[in-house]
């Protein structure tokens, strides 16, 4: 069984500080592991991913993902916010089979305050 | 990368009516596709798994009577909200997986549903 979790449901950054959105899931074997970001009214877009190459992923936007096996966690980080990445963001899982299912973890709200 | 193209992104329907949201792998063939809900402020909730050329297998507390899934084809699923209540109104986003070895999701960019 695979699951996610994201431990922060909103958080808020000052324009120009870093962000940090942490995210941990578990899974009885190797997943591959998105970062997807929801604007308001908006569809998923794809921020970055990680499919068992490198460790540290780069996505769009600046934004920069690390997957840490012994921590089961991949957590997404941006030097510097800016008022655009004010967002929904997703971790989402898949099955490295195609029998099991995508799972969404519960979502951050990221603030961005000028 | 693969490209799943979703199909109304907006609709507005009036009460009993039924509504058809399609899903569409267009540059891959898709045996697996997803179905989401979202609620307002609200993560996705899986509803059910299409499966080509099969019945659609649906999570605990979706009615799938009210929610009709076709995959007929390895390229197209479709969604029909049969009979619709303003407690439809939702965002409804479909997935297909891609690949094997290195199973990767593709989103549609969703349909938002307002039955009025």
């Amino acid at each position: 069984a695979q699951s996610v979790t994201q431990l922060d449901s909103h958080v808020s950054v000052s324009e120009g500080t870093p962000v940090l959105l942490r995210c941990n899931y578990s899974s009885s074997y190797s997943p591959s592991l998105f970062w997807y970001v929801q604007h308001p009214n908006k569809g998923l877009q794809l921020l970055l991913k990680y499919t068992s190459a490198a460790t540290l992923v780069k996505g769009i936007n600046g934004f920069e993902a690390e997957f840490k096996k012994s921590e089961t966690s991949f957590h997404l980080t941006k030097p510097s916010a800016h008022m655009s990445d004010a967002a929904e963001y997703f971790c989402v899982v898949t099955p490295k089979t195609s029998y099991d299912k995508v799972i969404f973890g519960p979502g951050t709200s990221l603030s961005v305050i000028p | 990368g693969a490209v799943v193209s979703q199909h109304p992104s907006r609709v507005i329907c009036k009460s009993g009516t039924s509504v058809k949201i399609e899903c569409r792998s267009l540059d891959f063939q898709a045996t697996t596709m997803f179905w989401y809900r979202q609620f307002p402020k609200q993560s996705l909730m899986l509803m059910a798994t299409s499966n080509e050329g099969s019945k659609a297998t649906y999570e605990q507390g979706v009615e799938k009577d009210k929610f009709l899934i076709n995959h007929a084809s390895l390229t197209l699923s479709t969604l029909t909200v049969t009979s619709a209540h303003p407690e439809d109104s939702s965002f409804y986003i479909c997935s297909a997986l891609f690949g094997t070895a290195n199973t990767e999701a593709f989103f549609g960019q969703g349909t938002r549903l307002t039955v009025v």
